[in-house]
């Protein structure tokens, strides 16, 4: 079974400093790990992945997240947070050796960036 | 075409009506996903389609809903005399990925979802 945390509903960040949205997950084997955002009345648009390899996987818009293996994580980060990041952020995992190919959502992190 | 492609975005529907909402994955995608999002919440695995064989439909919660992807390219996901508690974004997604090639972490893109509320 797989299965993904996002621990916090909601995180609040001023414009310019940094974000991190929090994530957490469980796999049998070895996890893929996505980081999608969704903006309002939309569809959700692909942000990164960690496969393999480097633990500091870049992305879209400027963000980026760290897998850690020791303590199942891969938070999000930016550097310096806009006013238009605010959305909705969720984290899925799949299981490397899991047949198929299902995603499993964590239950989202609001993002405000205020001015 | 350059992404996946949902109809209808919104749709109303009566309690215990039919609805048919289509997918046109990206072009050459293998692979086909249907998720189901309540509001608030993260997106729920419905079913996945390789090509137009039918391999996953665990997270189909009831006989009333039903997918078909009869040719390897558009989707139709089908509800049947809906229910209030089927009022959720359906969201379908591709990717070049096969299930046969589990280790390959290719990514899975989304549509813009089609909104259902049933009243």
């Amino acid at each position: 079974a797989q299965s993904v945390a996002q621990p916090e509903d909601q995180v609040n960040v001023a414009e310019g400093n940094p974000l991190t949205v929090k994530c957490t997950y469980s796999v049998s084997g070895n996890p893929y790990l996505f980081w999608y955002v969704q903006y309002p009345n939309r569809g959700l648009q692909f942000l990164l992945k960690y496969i393999t390899g480097d633990n500091l996987v870049k992305g879209s818009y400027g963000f980026e997240a760290e897998f850690n293996k020791s303590q199942t994580s891969f938070h999000l980060k930016k550097p310096s947070a806009l006013v238009s990041d605010s959305a909705l952020y969720f984290c899925a995992v799949r299981d490397m050796l899991a047949a198929g190919n299902k995603l499993t959502f964590g239950g989202g992190t609001r993002v405000l960036v205020k001015p | 075409g350059a992404g996946v492609s949902q109809s209808p975005r919104y749709k109303v529907a009566k309690r215990g009506q039919d609805v048919a909402l289509r997918c046109d994955p990206i072009s050459g995608h293998v692979s086909l996903f249907w998720y189901q999002q309540a509001l608030g919440q993260g997106p729920e695995f419905l079913t996945y389609f390789q090509n137009e064989a039918q391999l996953d439909k665990s997270g189909l919660p009831s006989d009333r809903f039903f997918a078909e992807r009869p040719e390897g390219s558009v989707s139709t996901l089908k509800i049947q005399r809906t229910q209030q508690e089927d009022s959720a974004v359906y969201l379908c997604a591709s990717s070049k990925g096969q299930a046969t090639q589990s280790r390959s972490g290719n990514t899975i893109y989304f549509g813009e979802g089609s909104w259902l509320t049933v009243v």
